[in-house]
Parts: C-alpha cells; structure tokens; sequence
C-alpha cells in the first residue's frame, strides 16, 4: 500500500522563525516524486515544493526546503523567515511512475503568529 | 500564465438531483485529475485522463462518471447525489512529455448537496 503520514495536525511558529513540518511515505515503487502542497483558507491548492526520488540533492525554492532522507523515508518541509502569508494547510504528497496520480497526508495546519 | 478553470465555482444541489463540474485544463496540458476533499480531510483521487482516454481510477462512486473531449476539457457528472457527496472537487492538469508529474490545480467547485 501507498500511505503519506503527517504527524503533526497543527503547528504553531512566530513571525520570521524557522518552523519544519514532518511527512513520511510508504511505497515499494523505486521511481516517484514528492511534493509539499500548501492551502490557504481560499482553498486553492498550491504547489510549494517538490523533489523527484532519483535526485539526492535537497530541493529548495527560496524559504522553503525540505530534508529528504530516502533510505528513512522521510520528507520533512522546513519554512525560514516564516511569514504571516504562510499560514495554511500543508500537505505531503507523492505520486509514483506507474500511476501519476497524487496521494495526500491528511495534512499540518500551520499557524504564523504575529 | 493561463491557469485551470473550473465552473461553477459554487454548486447547490438537492439530494437525488444530478450535478455537472467542468474543468478546463491548461493549454497544452494533455492529463487532467479529478480530486474529492471533504470538509477538514485531504483530496482523494477520483479518477484522471490522458489524451481522451481514461488513465486510472480511485474512489470514485458508480453514480459518477467522468470524460476528456477533443478540446481537452473534462466534466464530471454525478447523478443521485447523496449528503455526503458535499466536498470540494479540485480539477489538475498536468504535461505527460514535459514535468508530467507536476500537477497544476484549479481553484475548485465547492458542491452542496441539501
């Protein structure tokens, strides 16, 4: 079975910290992707971040990182300077080669206080 | 960029009555997903296409169907609709030659079954 885990149901940060969200992931597939999804109140789904299995390098795109530790596997987000813009839903996904659609954790709710 | 578009963004239905989504995908995108998140739970998998042709297939009622036209865009129809059928259906689109795991998201129908 393929399975996202999200630990953590809410987390809270203060305005311009450093705050990491856990996910980790079940599949024998050896080719898949990984993604951080955001969502606002608005509801829309926005992608943040992601990282293709194969690539051992942390993928990055400005404040957000992640730690992917392929052999654990474990894709853990890191937001620095957070924002109060950051506060949302977050979810952890991932899709495989022979089926391209995306399997979700059941999400971290983050909280930017002010 | 041109994004995905959904209609209506908004859909109140009695039980029993039969509702039509609609989702226009990006242009030049050839596989659109078809995704279910009920209140406070993450998006479920329904079903997707490629290229006209339906291309997998998760939780997706009988009383629902789904297609792909020529044009690219998909409609989503469900019939007999129940309580439980209230959740936001987000639309995806995404390139199978170019990024094809990246999905794109629409804003989504946020349907209400009274």
């Amino acid at each position: 079975a393929q399975t996202v885990t999200q630990s953590q149901p809410e987390m809270s940060v203060q305005e311009a910290e450093t705050v990491t969200l856990s996910c980790t992931y079940d599949t024998s597939e050896s080719n898949y992707y990984l993604f951080w999804y955001k969502q606002p109140p608005s509801r829309q789904m926005i992608l943040v971040i992601r990282q293709e299995a194969y690539k051992q390098q942390n993928a990055t795109e400005n404040r957000f990182s992640v730690n992917f530790q392929k052999a654990a596997k474990s894709f853990s987000l890191k937001i620095s300077d957070s924002q109060l813009g950051d506060t949302a839903m977050y979810f952890c996904a991932f899709t495989v080669d022979s089926s391209y659609k995306l399997i979700f954790g059941s999400g971290t709710r983050l909280l930017v206080r002010p | 960029a041109a994004g995905v578009i959904q209609s209506p963004r908004h859909l109140i239905k009695e039980k029993r009555e039969t509702a039509t989504l609609k989702c226009y995908p990006i242009p030049r995108h050839d596989t659109v997903y078809w995704y279910q998140q009920g209140p406070g739970q993450d998006p479920q998998f329904l079903i997707s296409f490629y290229e006209k042709m339906q291309s997998d297939k998760g939780s997706i009622p009988d009383r629902f169907s789904a297609q792909q036209f020529s044009d690219y865009h998909s409609e989503l129809n469900m019939s007999s609709l129940e309580l439980g059928d209230s959740a936001l259906y987000f639309c995806a689109s995404s390139h199978r030659d170019k990024e094809f795991y990246e999905q794109y998201f629409g804003p989504g129908t946020r349907l209400t079954v009274t």
